[in-house]
């Protein structure tokens, strides 16, 4: 089946740095990757939408200055978290329809857990 | 915003019982629903899907069962296992030209040996 991967897995940063996450589509190609946050014992919120090749689109509410998506080729996007602060602590997980972003069926990344001291 | 949700946060039982794990969802418009999977600290788990036009759907032990009329969502798991153990949500898809999964809150399941 189709895989996604994260790295970094987990991460910890001080606050006020930034963090870089990246998402790859190892056997497929994904022209759409979803970026989700989820605190503990939540449900998956959507972020944002990643586009390759053009500009990603925010889910309201979210500060598109403080998480920069980069979808840059067809098997990469990353998300990074700038300025963090302990409230950005989360987990943050990726997904990429197989098939192109029309695909209903979405993979899931193994997610990256960010702390922020 | 439109929302999806579960009546059951937890839900306990037996190893080898039936389980059943009920979704709520409010958006008439959405065609397509699937339930996920997810293990602590993991991303979410692929279980079963559905499109609108149908109200049942089988899989391996698993079963989902849709109720447009009353919006209602639920999986059923047969002959329980320990493995089974995890946090169940099911989603919705908006459909149309966006392809935006949106999440109810969750149950655990939670087996006893």
């Amino acid at each position: 089946g189709a895989v996604v991967s994260q790295h970094p897995s987990w991460v910890i940063c001080k606050s006020g740095t930034s963090v870089k996450i990246e998402c790859r589509s190892l056997d497929f190609q994904a022209t759409t990757m979803f970026w989700y946050r989820q605190f503990p014992k939540q449900s998956l919120m959507l972020m944002a939408t990643s586009n390759e090749g053009s500009k990603a689109t925010y889910e309201q509410g979210v500060e598109k200055d403080k998480f920069l998506i980069n979808h840059a080729s067809l098997t990469l996007s990353t998300l990074t978290v700038t300025s963090a602060h302990p409230e950005d602590s989360s987990f943050y997980i990726c997904s990429a329809p197989p098939g192109g972003g029309l695909a209903y069926e979405q993979y899931f990344g193994p997610g990256t857990r960010l702390t922020v001291t | 915003g439109e929302s999806v949700g579960l009546h059951l946060p937890t839900l306990s039982v037996q190893e080898g019982d039936n389980s059943i794990i009920n979704c709520a969802y409010s958006n008439s418009a959405s065609d397509y629903f699937i339930w996920y999977k997810q293990e602590s600290g993991k991303g979410p788990q692929f279980i079963i899907d559905i499109r609108s036009n149908m109200d049942k759907r089988q899989g391996q032990r698993v079963t989902v069962l849709l109720n447009k009329t009353v919006k209602h969502l639920s999986l059923q798991i047969a002959a329980t296992q320990p493995g089974d153990s995890a946090v169940y949500f099911c989603a919705e898809n908006y459909g149309g030209a966006t392809n935006k999964l949106i999440f109810g809150t969750g149950t655990l399941l939670a087996v006893q040996p």
